[in-house]
């Protein structure tokens, strides 16, 4: 696609309820990064691939917190038994090699009741 | 010394004014200092980044001024539009790779 592809762009989960949130980087582009954005905040760093690697988790909240990217392609970032503090946007984002220009998606925005 | 400080938290100029946003940060091992605009419902997109070796980048209307020595930097938008009203962050980090984003700046330009 043209753009960092992110699905779903809305969800409503349930305390409690695990989630799954997926992104699709742009075809090429090696680095993955997710980040959560607050309401009127910045985008916080949760974590970063390059290709399968999984290089730096530091930024992951707790572990119920899980990212994966098992093709070097598409990425999952799991939340399990989601908190009313989850509720946030999830951005992802991807570049074509380390060192170049990152380009977030849309987001997925997450709200938990 | 992770954090980068943005201010203002908003700003409202008219169109055709030079709205200036700043940012410090602490971390002298940064070397890569983007902004990034950011539309209601959308990510955030690179409007131009300055790397600590050069002191002023432009691109078009924005144009980033870097003072290594007091560790901050800011962004100018010349001729100002309504259309330039959005939300402004500014970021520091190691190459490209993680980034720390400031708590961003709300513009907006009035016609």
């Amino acid at each position: 696609g043209a753009g960092v592809s992110q699905s779903p762009r809305y969800k409503v989960a349930k305390r409690g309820q695990d989630v799954a949130l997926r992104c699709d980087p742009i075809s090429g582009h090696v680095s993955l990064f997710w980040y959560q954005q607050a309401l009127g905040q910045g985008p916080e760093f949760l974590t970063y691939f390059q290709n399968e690697a999984q290089l730096d988790k530091s930024g992951l909240p707790s572990d119920r917190f899980f990212a994966e990217r098992p093709e070097g392609s598409v990425s999952t970032l799991k939340i399990q038994r989601t908190q009313q503090e989850d509720s946030a946007v999830y951005l992802c984002a991807s570049s074509f090699r380390k060192g170049a220009s990152i380009y977030f998606g849309e987001g997925s925005w997450l709200t938990v009741v | 010394q992770q954090q980068v400080k943005q201010s203002p938290q908003s700003l409202i100029v008219q169109k055709g004014g030079i709205p200036i946003i700043n940012c410090a940060y602490e971390n002298t091992a940064f070397d890569y200092f983007p902004w990034y605009q950011q539309f209601p419902g959308k990510g955030p997109a690179l409007l131009i980044a300055i790397r600590p070796d050069v002191s002023e980048k432009k691109e078009g209307r924005f144009t980033i001024s870097f003072n290594k020595s007091a560790k901050q930097f800011s962004l100018h938008i010349m001729d100002s539009q309504p259309g330039d009203s959005a939300t402004y962050f500014c970021a520091a980090g190691y190459n490209t790779d993680k980034h720390i984003f400031g708590t961003g700046t709300r513009l907006q330009v009035f016609p």
